[in-house]
C-alpha cells in the first residue's frame, strides 16, 4: 500500500485554468503539507495543515487553497493558473508529536505543467 | 524565519571515494535535521537524521555531523556506488515539527 498517494501525477493545462491535486496518507499521521519543486530542484514548503487546521503558509499567492475534508486528505486547490506555476508539487505527511521522529514521507508527485 | 543554506551544488567524486555535502542554519531553535535523497524523477526519501543533542550519527556509509554552536551540519558518504547518484537535500526544523526549511540540495554524481 501507498503510504501517501498524490493525483494526478501528470497535469498539463491552459494558463487561467483551475485545477487541483489530491493527497491522501494512511499512516495515521496528524500533519500534512504540500511542497512546490520547481526546475532548479528547489524544494519550498507551500501549506502545513495539522488536524484541519492550517498552521503555515509561506507567502504563497491567495491563488493556492489547500482543502482538509479530513486528517487523512490534503489537496491542493489553484485558481487561474499561471506560466510560473510549473512545477512539481509533493504531499508529505509526518506525526506530529516531540517524542517521535518526526520523519516525512513524500508522495510521487504531481508534475503540471501551465502552456 | 530560518534559512538554510547547502554547498556545493553539485558534486562528482570517483566512485569508491567519500562525498562530503555541508549546510548552514540561521535558527538557533532548529533541533532537527534530516537529509533527504531524491532520485532523478522519484520522491524525496529521508536517509538519516539528527537530533540537536547529538553531536555525530551513522548508518552504514552514511553519517551526518552537527555542530550547534556554528550553526551547521554535515552528510558524509564514504565508499561512494554509483547509485548514491541522486540529488541530496538537507533540512531543518524548529521546536514545533511543523516547519521544515529545506536547503537548495546537492546534485551527486558517482562516476564509476
Amino acid at each position: 500500500d501507498t503510504a501517501v498517494s498524490q493525483t494526478p501525477k501528470y497535469l498539463v493545462t491552459q494558463m487561467g485554468n483551475d485545477k487541483s491535486i489530491k493527497c491522501e496518507q494512511n499512516l495515521g499521521h496528524d500533519t500534512m503539507y504540500w511542497y512546490k519543486q520547481d526546475s532548479k530542484k528547489f524544494l519550498k514548503i507551500m501549506f502545513s495543515y495539522n488536524n484541519k487546521e492550517l498552521i503555515i503558509n509561506e507567502t504563497v499567492p491567495n491563488r493556492f487553497s489547500p482543502k482538509s475534508p479530513d486528517k487523512a486528505h490534503l489537496n491542493l486547490h489553484i485558481n487561474s493558473l499561471e506560466l510560473g506555476d510549473s512545477a512539481v508539487y509533493f504531499c508529505a505527511s509526518s506525526p506530529r508529536t516531540s517524542l517521535a521522529k518526526n520523519i516525512q514521507y513524500f508522495g510521487a508527485g504531481t508534475r503540471l505543467s501551465v502552456l | 524565519g530560518e534559512n538554510v543554506e547547502q554547498h556545493p551544488s553539485t558534486l562528482s567524486v570517483q566512485e569508491g571515494d567519500s562525498a562530503v555535502i555541508k549546510c548552514t542554519y540561521s535558527d538557533s531553535a532548529s533541533n532537527y535535521f534530516p537529509w533527504y535523497k531524491q532520485e532523478l524523477g522519484k520522491r524525496p526519501q529521508l536517509i538519516i537524521d539528527i537530533r540537536s543533542n547529538v553531536g555525530e550519527k551513522k548508518d552504514q556509509r552514511i553519517a551526518v555531523t552537527l555542530n550547534k554552536t556554528a550553526k551547521h551540519f554535515s552528510l558524509h558518504i564514504t565508499e561512494t556506488q554509483p547509485e548514491d547518484s541522486a540529488v541530496y537535500f538537507c533540512a531543518a526544523s524548529p521546536n514545533n515539527f511543523n516547519k521544515f526549511y529545506f536547503g537548495s540540495g546537492t546534485k551527486l554524481n558517482v562516476k564509476p
